[in-house]
């Protein structure tokens, strides 16, 4: 059973069109992290989020917290073919630093 | 600075040899994390250290894994006898302090025929 749930698992877009990837959890995480990890490389984190339903912004990326912290979202606006790669979502049991992984979205933004 | 260093990036074996991974962790974290990335399973914690010390292993899938950090700039992911259902991706990630931010390395392809 897979503590973080993400959806879709594959998403295929063309250049220019929005998308929104879930993570979702029934546990309450004191912190959620988003992370990209393209093809060959190592996660490299984005944002933590850490307060029921806050949004944070990371120029064409959107962030949010689901106010029971059980869950968050990531809207993407304009996809650019950079954007292309894995998503995943890590989030800390409450009192723990030690993230639990979702499986991921996979990501290709075609030119 | 330099990032986690792993070593090395890609390791082809037959089933039944051993294996060891390394990690050069970033100068000054004091948190090292060993996962397992499958398609099937994602990315999986097997063991992490906090200076040196082993903290939680019970991630390791069975004795054939076992890790070393004999100091704070190195640390070893050894499988042996190694199995087909070893070959993932195995990174190493570091962070400093009680921090929410992981450090993760390239990565080693391990491939067990």
């Amino acid at each position: 059973t897979q503590l973080l749930e993400q959806s879709p698992q594959f998403l295929s877009i063309q250049e220019g069109e929005n998308l929104t990837v879930y993570c979702n959890s029934s546990s309450v995480f004191s912190s959620l992290q988003w992370y990209r990890q393209e093809p060959g490389e190592g996660p490299v984190l984005l944002v933590t989020v850490v307060t029921g339903g806050e949004v944070k912004k990371l120029k064409r990326l959107t962030f949010q917290f689901g106010d029971a912290r059980k869950d968050s979202s990531l809207h993407i606006t304009a996809a650019q073919p950079g954007d292309t790669g894995l998503y995943l979502c890590a989030g800390a049991p409450g009192g723990s630093y030690i993230p639990t992984f979702g499986r991921g979205t996979s990501l290709i933004v075609h030119p | 600075d330099a990032g986690v260093i792993q070593s090395p990036r890609h390791e082809v074996t037959e089933m039944g040899q051993e294996v060891t991974l390394r990690c050069k962790p970033i100068s000054g974290h004091d948190y090292l994390f060993w996962y397992r990335q499958t398609m099937m399973r994602g990315l999986e914690l097997l063991i992490y250290f906090n200076n040196n010390v082993p903290i939680d292993d019970s991630g390791m899938p069975e004795d054939r894994f076992s890790a070393k950090m004999p100091n704070a700039s190195f640390s070893t992911l050894k499988i042996q006898p190694s199995e087909p259902r070893d070959s993932a991706v195995y990174f190493c990630a570091s962070r400093q302090g009680q921090s929410y931010e992981q450090y993760f390395g390239p990565g080693t392809r391990l491939t067990v025929t």
